[in-house]
């Protein structure tokens, strides 16, 4: 089952502002991952943040993690037309051995605005 | 950095064929791969987890002899729809895991098929 759930659903911004997507999650997590999708592709791994940590950065991502909440933040800076595309955060659930075993969010589609 | 290659990207066929998916790892082994389900605008299913030399773990709810998995080698895993219908239309989407880079995924480009 999916315990990913992601808002907003959708989100339109122009281009040069910032996009901001959230994410809840329901189990104990190893560690939460961010994924992109252009439409009718694959996914493309952005960023990962482990339990123990609480943001990390990558160019123009920043990830936020509230393990007491449940909760991760996507924020994109200064947002670029290019950057149109469905993101999806996932999770790895907490102990266990099926490494590479994702959950993922229903996802929020962002459309950047030239 | 590791490229995973899946083909066909579009299937179309005939109600009762088979399909065959395949999905493989050109620069690193992945003895690991998983297949997934993904209906428009939705969220990705995970449909079963594909271990090289062994049988594949599949998810409640998805039949095993509809979707036969295959991975008999480090680079390549093959998902086989068989005797398909138009209920399984949809885009099929493959990963791998580098036994050796973190914990990230690395996904094909998709296959969208499409059952008449």
């Amino acid at each position: 089952s999916q315990q990913g759930e992601e808002d907003p659903q959708a989100l339109s911004i122009q281009e040069g502002e910032n996009a901001t997507m959230n994410c809840s999650y329901k189990t104990s997590i190893n560690n939460l991952q961010w994924y992109r999708q252009n439409s009718g592709r694959g996914l493309v791994h952005l960023i990962l943040i482990r339990s123990n940590e609480r943001e990390k950065h990558s160019g123009r991502l920043r990830v936020t993690l509230d393990t007491s909440k449940k909760s991760s933040s996507l924020l994109i800076t200064a947002s670029r037309a290019a950057d149109t595309a469905s993101y999806f955060c996932a999770t790895r659930k907490a102990g266990g051995t099926s490494y590479g075993k994702l959950t993922f969010g229903q996802g929020t589609i962002l459309t950047v605005h030239p | 950095g590791a490229v995973v290659s899946q083909h066909p990207s579009r299937v179309i066929c005939k109600s009762g064929t088979s399909v065959k998916i395949e999905c493989r790892s050109l620069d690193f082994q992945a003895t690991t791969m998983f297949w997934y389900r993904q209906f428009p605008k939705k969220s990705l299913m995970l449909m079963a987890t594909s271990n090289e030399g062994s049988k594949a773990t599949y998810e409640q709810g998805v039949e095993k002899d509809k979707f036969l998995i295959n991975h008999a080698s480090l680079t390549l895993s093959t998902l086989t729809v068989t005797s398909a219908h138009p209920e399984d239309s949809s885009f099929y989407i493959c990963s791998a895991r580098h036994s050796f880079v973190d914990e990230k995924l690395f996904f094909g480009s998709g296959t969208q098929l499409s059952v008449l």
